[in-house]
């Protein structure tokens, strides 16, 4: 079966500017979780998505936003980008919520290639 | 407080040896679940290993092994005769629910390099 696919694959953006990323998860996944990926930081958690209602947030700024539809698949939004921004954003989909675990034990994440954002 | 430390950032080997990724882990919880995802040059994380806070049993997959000991919170992970597509960062991570706080707090990562 397909795999998570993020689009797009690349983009350059410059200060001020807005971007949009999107994120399909595997058939059947229902949370959809976002992370930020730099040198320095490793993976920080943005948000997790499950059923088109944000569950959990990290520690982000207002800028980072994001979206699920009613297909499971997911967007976020950075606005007003700052040079820091740049980064790998990885998409993660999971049956049942990806963060924290359940009686019937914590979900395996499958992971997208990533959407890099390179802001300039 | 939780957290997942891994020590060694880069690590770097000749094709054939063994290798250890060390990662110690912080946490108030008795339930807790484990994982290990290995990251390749392509980008997306591959899950490798999970494993909850009951069951202590080391665990073996081919050229992968993982000794998860609780007395020391670490949940290390060996290579054996490690090859080149071996050359990936690895992730560890814990999953934790404390004061219904959901959570999967990762560690920053082990580069590994295997050269032929």
């Amino acid at each position: 079966k397909a795999g998570v696919t993020q689009t797009p694959r690349y983009l350059i953006k410059t200060r001020g500017q807005q971007v949009t990323l999107s994120c399909s998860p595997i058939s059947g996944h229902r949370s959809v979780s976002w992370y930020q990926q730099t040198p320095g930081q490793g993976l920080q958690f943005l948000f997790e998505y499950f059923s088109e209602t944000q569950r959990n947030k990290g520690n982000f700024p207002g800028r980072f936003s994001g979206r699920q539809f009613s297909n499971s698949r997911s967007e976020m939004n950075v606005s007003t980008l700052e040079l820091g921004d740049s980064a790998l954003y990885l998409c993660a989909s999971s049956l049942a919520r990806g963060q924290g675990f359940t009686s019937s034990g914590a979900n395996v994440l499958t992971f997208g290639a990533g959407s890099r954002l390179t802001v300039l | 407080a939780q957290k997942v430390t891994q020590a060694q950032t880069e690590i770097s080997v000749v094709e054939k040896e063994d290798v250890t990724l060390d990662c110690v882990y912080e946490t108030r919880d008795t339930t807790y679940y484990l994982f290990w995802y290995k990251q390749p040059p392509s980008g997306e994380l591959v899950f490798l290993i999970r494993r909850n806070s009951f069951d202590e049993q080391n665990e073996i997959s081919g050229r992968y092994s993982w000794n998860f000991q609780k007395s020391t919170s670490s949940f290390n992970f060996t290579i054996t005769a490690s090859q080149v597509v071996d050359s990936a960062v690895y992730f560890c991570a814990l999953s934790s629910n404390a004061g219904n706080n959901r959570k999967l707090i990762w560690g920053l990562g082990t580069s590994l390099a295997v050269n032929p």
